[in-house]
């Protein structure tokens, strides 16, 4: 099973600043997703990428697939606290290579935005 | 937007009682999921399904059983609670698009 690391673990920061996440493995992704989950919660899918050196922007979020597929980065600008909560990046196809047979998670990046 | 619908949302039971957790589903997703989550270790897969009364284990099984008798439900149990077990549960489902839909988790506490 790939593993995926994620970085930082924990980062608090004020609110109005920029921040960036990053989710790598050693393997090659065929594609990758972001959740953010609230405490409480389940995971809520943010965005999927498919294509190396493929950017998608969510409102203030932008998500970067590295061209090799190996690595993938989400960056916030003016982080708000509505920000706050858990990024896990995510590999639709690491059991199988295929097929619908689980997510494989990286343990997550803890965000906290304060006011 | 009912989505997923976990029940129990928490859960105490005592070690070596069986316990069956339910999941759900309004959307007619063909595969379904259970996994737990574990500070340190993230989520991990338990068990899924790919259709009713098909089933395959996950990277965490041992201890645990799932059926799926109808498309929306698919129940997770363990035989005989150890503290082990205990955690937060989530269940997802997922067409072949990828997209999975998570459920709002059970946490369940064996003492």
């Amino acid at each position: 099973t790939q593993l995926l690391e994620q970085s930082p673990q924990f980062l608090s920061i004020q609110e109005g600043e920029n921040l960036t996440v990053y989710c790598n493995s050693s393997s090659v992704f065929s594609s990758l997703q972001w959740y953010r989950q609230e405490p409480g919660e389940g995971p809520v899918l943010l965005v999927t990428v498919v294509t190396g050196g493929e950017v998608k922007k969510l409102k203030r979020l932008t998500f970067q697939f590295g061209d090799a597929r190996k690595d993938s980065s989400l960056h916030i600008t003016a982080a708000q606290p509505g920000d706050t909560g858990l990024y896990l990046c995510a590999d639709p196809e690491a059991y199988s290579g295929g097929g619908a047979d689980g997510l494989t998670f990286g343990k997550g990046t803890h965000l906290i935005i304060q006011p | 937007d009912a989505g997923i619908t976990q029940s129990p949302r928490h859960k105490v039971t005592e070690t070596g009682t069986p316990v069956t957790l339910r999941c759900h589903q309004t959307e007619n997703h063909r595969y379904m999921y259970w996994y737990r989550q574990d500070p340190g270790h993230g989520l991990r897969l338990i068990h899924y399904s790919y259709g009713v009364k098909d089933t395959d284990k996950g990277e965490v099984s041992d201890g645990y059983s799932v059926s799926r008798s109808k498309t929306e439900d698919f129940l997770l149990t363990l035989e005989s609670a150890t503290s082990s077990q205990t955690s937060v549960y989530f269940c997802a489902a997922t067409d072949a698009n990828y997209g999975y839909t998570f459920g709002s988790g059970t946490r369940l506490t064996v003492v």
